[in-house]
């Protein structure tokens, strides 16, 4: 089975500061993918960042980077210089042998309000 | 392309009434998925095509629950008596070929905006 652990309900971050939105996962497969999505109010889940499990550096993308500590089990998001556009829910997620591969487990999420 | 579609984007319904979501994704993406989020809680998985074969489905699908792909493209999702507790956002994904297996797992799910259905 696969579990995704998000236990920030909520974050508030300065503009242009810096925030870690933590995330921690738990499955037996090998091999597995991580993923963080953006949920704004309209709705829509957006891709963000990707990260295998044998990546052995840690992904980024833009303002963006993946925190992959594997034996750990975390997959913490790091957003960089912070816009008012990033308020939005934030999404941890998996795939894996165990979900078929196809099979997306989510978590929670955490609720980020940027302020001005 | 402008990414994948969603139709209604909002229902209200009355209790024991059938309802029918449309989606159609990413013209390229073979693969098509349907998610359910209720309030507070992420996405979770409902059932998953290849083409026109639907090839997984959760136990979240009870026997009111019914999808389809007839040509291997867009999807529709029907609710037949609808409960309450169906009250939900239904979101459709899609993703390409080549996922599956080990070193295939990186190909994201690329989502629409989501139905949101109100039972009353």
């Amino acid at each position: 089975a696969q579990k995704i652990t998000q236990t920030q309900p909520g974050m508030f971050v300065q503009e242009k500061e810096a925030v870690t939105l933590d995330c921690t996962y738990d499955t037996s497969d090998q091999s597995y993918g991580l993923f963080w999505y953006k949920q704004p109010s309209s709705g829509e889940m957006i891709f963000l960042i990707y990260q295998g499990s044998y990546d052995e550096q840690n992904a980024t993308e833009g303002r963006y980077s993946l925190n992959f500590q594997k034996a750990r089990k975390s997959a913490n998001l790091v957003i960089s210089a912070s816009q008012l556009g990033d308020s939005a829910m934030y999404f941890c997620a998996m795939r894996g042998l165990s979900g078929g591969y196809q099979k997306v487990t989510f978590g929670i999420g955490t609720k980020l309000q940027v302020i001005p | 392309d402008t990414g994948v579609s969603q139709d209604p984007r909002h229902k209200i319904t009355k209790r024991g009434q059938n309802v029918t979501f449309r989606c159609d994704p990413i013209s390229e993406h073979n693969r098509l998925y349907w998610y359910r989020q209720t309030l507070g809680q992420g996405p979770e998985f409902l059932t998953y095509f290849q083409n026109e074969a639907q090839l997984e489905k959760s136990r979240l699908l009870s026997d009111r629950f019914s999808a389809e792909r007839p040509k291997g493209s867009f999807s529709t999702l029907e609710i037949q008596r609808t409960e309450q507790g169906d009250s939900a956002m239904y979101l459709c994904a899609s993703s390409s070929s080549g996922f599956g297996g080990p070193g295939a797992v990186n190909t994201e799910a690329f989502f629409g905006q989501g139905t949101r259905l109100t039972v009353v």
